[in-house]
C-alpha cells in the first residue's frame, strides 16, 4: 500500500466547467474525509465518510460540491459550474479511527481561470 | 475567534536554535495532532496527543489538557526543517480534525 493516493495533482479549469477529483485511501481505512485549503489558512473540513455512508457535510459544501464513495474505497470529489473562489488546494484523507491517527494525500491543486 | 490559534504565525530562526510552536484550543478534544507541510502541499502527520509528551528524534510534543494547550518543539533546527507546521484537533464529539492556521517555520543556515 502505498499511502494515500489523489488524482489529478493538478487541474487548471475555466470558470463554469465541471471538475472531478479521486482519492483512493489506504485499503484498511474505513473513514475517508475531503479538506479544502486556501493560500496561507489551514485547511478547512468538506466531508467525511465511513465506508460508503457520508457522515456529515460542512455548510461550506455549496450545492455545487458533491462526494461520493461508492463501494467504500476510492471518493470522487465534483464541482459543478466551477467558480474562481474554489481554487485552492482540495486535500483527501484516511484513518481507521480517532485513536489511530490520519494519512494524508499529496493534494490536488485547482486552479479556476 | 478560531477554536484552534496558533503562535507564532512566522518564524524564522538560526541552524542550531530550539523552537517552539504554542496551539491553545477552546473546544473539548479526544486528541490534537501535529502536523508538518512542505511547498507543494503534501501533509505528515508528526503526532498524535490525548496526554503528556511524545519525542521523535528532535521532535517533542506536550500537552496540557486543563489548560487546553499545546507545544511543539524543535531541538537543534535544520534548514531542512523549514515548513509549515498546523496544529488539529478532534473534538470530542466529532472524528474530523479542526485545524489552526499554521506556523511557516524558516531555518537559515
Amino acid at each position: 500500500d502505498t499511502g494515500v493516493s489523489q488524482d489529478p495533482r493538478h487541474k487548471i479549469t475555466k470558470r463554469g466547467q465541471n471538475v472531478t477529483f479521486r482519492c483512493d485511501p489506504i485499503s484498511e481505512h474505513n473513514r475517508l474525509y475531503w479538506y479544502r485549503q486556501t493560500l496561507g489558512q489551514g485547511p478547512e473540513f468538506l466531508t467525511y465518510f465511513q465506508n460508503e455512508a457520508q457522515l456529515e457535510k460542512s455548510r461550506l459544501l455549496s450545492d455545487r460540491f458533491s462526494a461520493e464513495r461508492p463501494k467504500g474505497s476510492f471518493s470522487t470529489l465534483e464541482i459543478q459550474r466551477t467558480e474562481q473562489g474554489d481554487s485552492a488546494m482540495y486535500l483527501c484523507a484516511s484513518s481507521s479511527g480517532q485513536v489511530y491517527g490520519y494519512t494524508f494525500g499529496s493534494g490536488t491543486r485547482l486552479t479556476v481561470v | 475567534k478560531n477554536e484552534v490559534e496558533q503562535s507564532p504565525q512566522n518564524l524564522t530562526a538560526q541552524e542550531g536554535e530550539f523552537i517552539t510552536i504554542n496551539c491553545s484550543y477552546s473546544v473539548g478534544i479526544s486528541a490534537l495532532h501535529w502536523l508538518q507541510q512542505h511547498p507543494g502541499g503534501g501533509i505528515v502527520s508528526l503526532f498524535m496527543l490525548s496526554s503528556g509528551k511524545k519525542k521523535h528524534g528532535r521532535l517533542i510534543a506536550t500537552i496540557n489538557i486543563q489548560e487546553k494547550h499545546s507545544s511543539l518543539h524543535i531541538t537543534a533546527s535544520h534548514p531542512r526543517d523549514s515548513a509549515v507546521y498546523i496544529c488539529a484537533v478532534i473534538v470530542s464529539s466529532g472524528s474530523r480534525l479542526t485545524f489552526g492556521e499554521g506556523t511557516q517555520l524558516t531555518v537559515n543556515p
